[in-house]
Formats: structure tokens, sequence, C-alpha cells
């Protein structure tokens, strides 16, 4: 079946302005998890879906930063005012209840300029 | 606190060595699940193994194996007989169940094998 799907694949945006990525998790996975991947700071977790449960958002770097996810399904990262230092690969990743395997996306690789 | 480390930066092998990846991490939960993770060039992350901390089983796939031992907090992998398609940045994650699920990667060892 498909896998997980993020769009878009690259985006490049200055300084300052609001970005969208989009995840699209494997269908029938009720968690949903968003990653970041940078030079410096490796892979770090951001936020986490789980059904209708309150998301997990601990791993997110600054109040610019949020998400939600529509109908248990979609997902959509924003960020806003964005910074130089946002540039990095956004990955997301979805597993099905209680297995924990989690099938991540390509990933969006974010430019700020 | 919970962590993943990867000692190796970097390992260049030639084709048809055999090499370890070493992972040590820490934890305070009693249950747990670890993970390796290959990203090949082209930049997805490809699940490969999911062991729980209950199991310490060692499991071999083909030309892949893990060892657990949970007295030395490791989860080693080894590839044999490596080939050039093996090369790759290899991450070693924890999860801890009761924080959801989510991951906690290792820096990742990066895996050069030259023909």
């Amino acid at each position: 079946g498909a896998g997980v799907s993020q769009s878009p694949s690259n985006k490049v945006t200055e300084k300052g302005k609001d970005v969208e990525l989009r995840c699209d998790p494997i269908s029938g996975h009720t968690a949903l998890y968003w990653y970041r991947q940078s030079l410096g700071q490796g892979l770090e977790f951001l936020i986490y879906f789980q059904g209708n449960s309150a998301p997990d958002k601990s791993g997110l770097p600054s109040d610019r930063f949020s998400a939600e996810r529509t109908g248990g399904s979609v997902s959509t990262l924003t960020i806003q005012r964005t910074q130089q230092e946002d540039s990095a690969v956004y990955l997301c990743a979805s597993s099905g209840r209680e297995t924990y395997e989690q099938y991540f996306g390509p990933g969006t690789r974010l430019t700020v300029t | 606190a919970q962590k993943v480390t990867q000692a190796q930066t970097e390992i260049s092998v030639v084709e048809k060595e055999d090499v370890t990846l070493d992972c040590v991490y820490e934890t305070r939960d009693t249950t747990y699940y670890l993970f390796w993770y290959k990203q090949p060039p082209s930049g997805e992350l490809v699940f490969l193994i999911r062991r729980n901390s209950f199991d310490e089983q060692n499991e071999i796939s083909g030309r892949y194996s893990w060892n657990f031992q949970k007295s030395t907090s490791s989860f080693n992998f080894t590839i044999t007989a490596s080939q050039v398609v093996d090369s790759a940045v290899y991450f070693c994650a924890l999860s801890e169940i009761f924080q959801g699920g989510k991951l906690i990667f290792g820096q990742g060892t990066e895996l050069s094998v030259k023909p």
C-alpha cells in the first residue's frame, strides 16, 4: 500500500514568512509523529498525535511551531515567522496502534533565506 | 533521562568485509523498544528492526544481525559480507512505551562500503 507522503518536497522561504508542511500518514495508522533533521541537531522529535488524545508537544522548539491533525489523518506543521535556524528537513512518520514501528515519509526540505 | 549514543561517526570498509555498528542507550524505564533505521543517500529513513526490552534474543535477517544485551545497554548491528548498496547513514533509536513511542535517535553512523 501507499507509504507516508509529505508535501512540498522542497520549500524555500524568506525569513519572517509563515510556512505550512503537510503529512499524509499510512491509511489506518493511528499515531503520527513529526521530527526535524538538521546538521547541528541530528534527528529531533517535535510533536506526536495518537488518535483523539491531546498531542504531545514537548519537542516543539518554540511557540512559533504548531501542528494539527484533522480527522485523525492528515497533519499540518506550521512554522510562523520563520528564522534561518528553522532550515532543516522535516520528517513525518506514522505507526499503527501499539506497534511502535514508525514508517517515515520522504521529508520536506525547508530553506529559510 | 533517555539517550542513545552511536560513538562511531563514520566507518569505511571494503566490499565483503563484515562491519558492526555500535549503539549504547540510557533509560530509566524497564519497558522500551530499540530500533535501527537506514538512511540511504536518497534521504528517506527505512525501518530495519524493532526489539522490545523483554526480548534479548539475537535476530538475523539475511546479511543483517542484531545483538541486544541489556547488561551493557547495547544494541549492536552487524552487516555480514557488506555490499556497496549498504552505504548509508544508520540510526539507532530508543522509544519508551509510556512516552507515547516517540523516538530518541543517536547521532548516526555513516557507513561507506567501497568496491
